[in-house]
């Protein structure tokens, strides 16, 4: 079956630019995740959300971040006035249930690099 | 947050069996332990998880030891296409969800 998408795959812009990231779930997953790696780091959890509620946004950076959901699908990772800095790979997953031992399944991330 | 520790590099013959392990000791009793793999450009993987009991399925085994310190991972006859970054990951419940915490993990590298 289809398991999680993301896109743009790559994104290149100009620093000062927004940008909008799109992760398409597993269909029928409740819960999602954005993680975000930068080169040769390990993964490191942005937003969680619960439907289409974000109960927990602790890593997003900065007010320049924001993410939404729609239909308990599609979620997009917003960045505004993008900085040097945000270059890295953002990674989506979803997992079936909220509580349990679901593990995540994870989209193959889309490379973001700022000019 | 429980931590885990896993060697930063490991070197495996093709066909042979790679033993992957990792440290957790402050670990709670009812977390449970993740293995993750990610390969070049691509993101990662699930490959198995556990509580107590060792787990096999048809990627890999996982021995957990049984004061739940430390755990290893086995591919039984790894190939080329088993070099990837392999992730042990210690699940925290926060809140009722989890939130997976990804440390540096071992590149393990198959040879012919």
């Amino acid at each position: 079956g289809a398991g999680v998408s993301q896109s743009p795959s790559n994104k290149v812009t100009e620093k000062g630019k927004d940008v909008e990231l799109r992760c398409d779930p597993i269909s029928g997953h409740t819960a999602l995740y954005w993680y975000r790696q930068r080169l040769g780091q390990g993964l490191e959890f942005l937003i969680y959300f619960q439907g289409n509620s974000a109960p927990d946004k602790s890593g997003l950076p900065s007010d320049r971040f924001s993410a939404e959901r729609t239909g308990e699908s599609v979620s997009t990772l917003t960045i505004q006035r993008t900085q040097q800095e945000d270059s890295a790979v953002y990674l989506c997953a979803s997992s079936p249930l909220v509580y349990g031992d679901q593990p995540q399944h994870f989209g193959d991330g889309t490379r973001l690099s700022i000019l | 947050d429980a931590k885990t520790t896993q060697p930063p590099s490991m070197d495996c013959a093709e066909g042979r069996a790679a033993n992957l392990p990792c440290n957790h000791s402050t670990i709670s009793g009812n977390e449970y332990v993740y293995w993750y793999r990610q390969i070049h450009s691509q993101g990662p993987q699930y490959i198995i998880h556990g509580l107590k009991n060792n787990e096999t399925n048809e990627m890999a085994s996982l021995i957990i030891t049984e004061d739940r310190k430390s755990s290893t991972l086995i591919l039984p006859h790894a190939t080329l296409r088993d070099t990837a970054v392999y992730y042990c990951i210690v699940r925290v419940r926060s809140g009722g969800y989890n939130k997976l915490i990804f440390g540096a993990g071992t590149r393990l590298a198959v040879h012919p």
